[in-house]
């Protein structure tokens, strides 16, 4: 069945480096999703990318979606400890079935 | 206005029981979507349903089922627990399809002891 990977599993960072997320699908997507959930909580959606090589950003925060609609970033520029928590692609596929990545935890270290 | 709301948020059974959890939908929403959220697996999809209608559906064994009411509030229901089922089970609204932003409760945390 269709597969969203995500990579790295974790993330360590000195608060101020940047920070990198990918998603790679094994199908073609209608459009990927981004949610982050802080520790304890729940996911909280953030973005969706639809059209094929898009490019979004929210402040700090830069989202792609590849130009085959299979794979995904998302990059975060100077990361402040307010980042903290587990990053999620959630594909969806030709059926609008939504299926998350493992998700990408973040810690920051001040 | 209120979000989705799940109960319970914890409860602990034995192996064998059943468990029925419960979500309330925003007002308006008529989509909603369960998942189970492990830390060696995340998020993983057990179905959807919209207008009391089952429109998609994960991989799961037929133990997991669920169903939705008129009002959209939604059950899930899972029979002869397993050690395996402990996890977070979340459920997540949208307003009227699967392709928009998905808006989750707190979740229902449920250990199998």
């Amino acid at each position: 069945g269709q597969q969203v990977m995500q990579i790295p599993q974790y993330q360590h960072v000195q608060e101020g480096e940047d920070f990198t997320t990918y998603c790679n699908s094994s199908t073609t997507l209608s459009n990927i999703q981004w949610y982050k959930q802080r520790p304890g909580g729940h996911p909280v959606f953030l973005i969706q990318l639809v059209k094929s090589g898009e490019v979004k950003k929210q402040k700090r925060l830069t989202f792609q979606f590849g130009e085959a609609k299979k794979n995904s970033s998302l990059h975060i520029t100077a990361t402040q400890t307010t980042d903290v928590g587990t990053y999620f692609c959630a594909g969806q596929n030709q059926g609008g079935k939504l299926i998350f990545g493992q998700g990408t935890e973040l810690s920051v270290k001040p | 206005k209120a979000g989705v709301t799940q109960t319970p948020r914890y409860l602990i059974k034995t192996r064998g029981q059943q468990v029925t959890l419960s979500c309330s939908p925003i007002s308006g929403h008529r989509s909603v979507s369960w998942y189970q959220q492990t830390p060696g697996q995340g998020l993983q999809f057990l179905f959807e349903y919209f207008s009391e209608t089952q429109r998609n559906k994960g991989n799961f064994p037929g133990r997991f089922s669920g169903r939705q009411f008129s009002n959209s509030r939604s059950e899930m229901n899972v029979s002869t627990l397993e050690l395996g089922d402990s996890a977070l089970y979340l459920c997540a609204s949208t307003r009227d399809s699967s392709t928009g932003e998905l808006f989750f409760g707190e979740g229902s945390r449920l250990t199998v002891l």
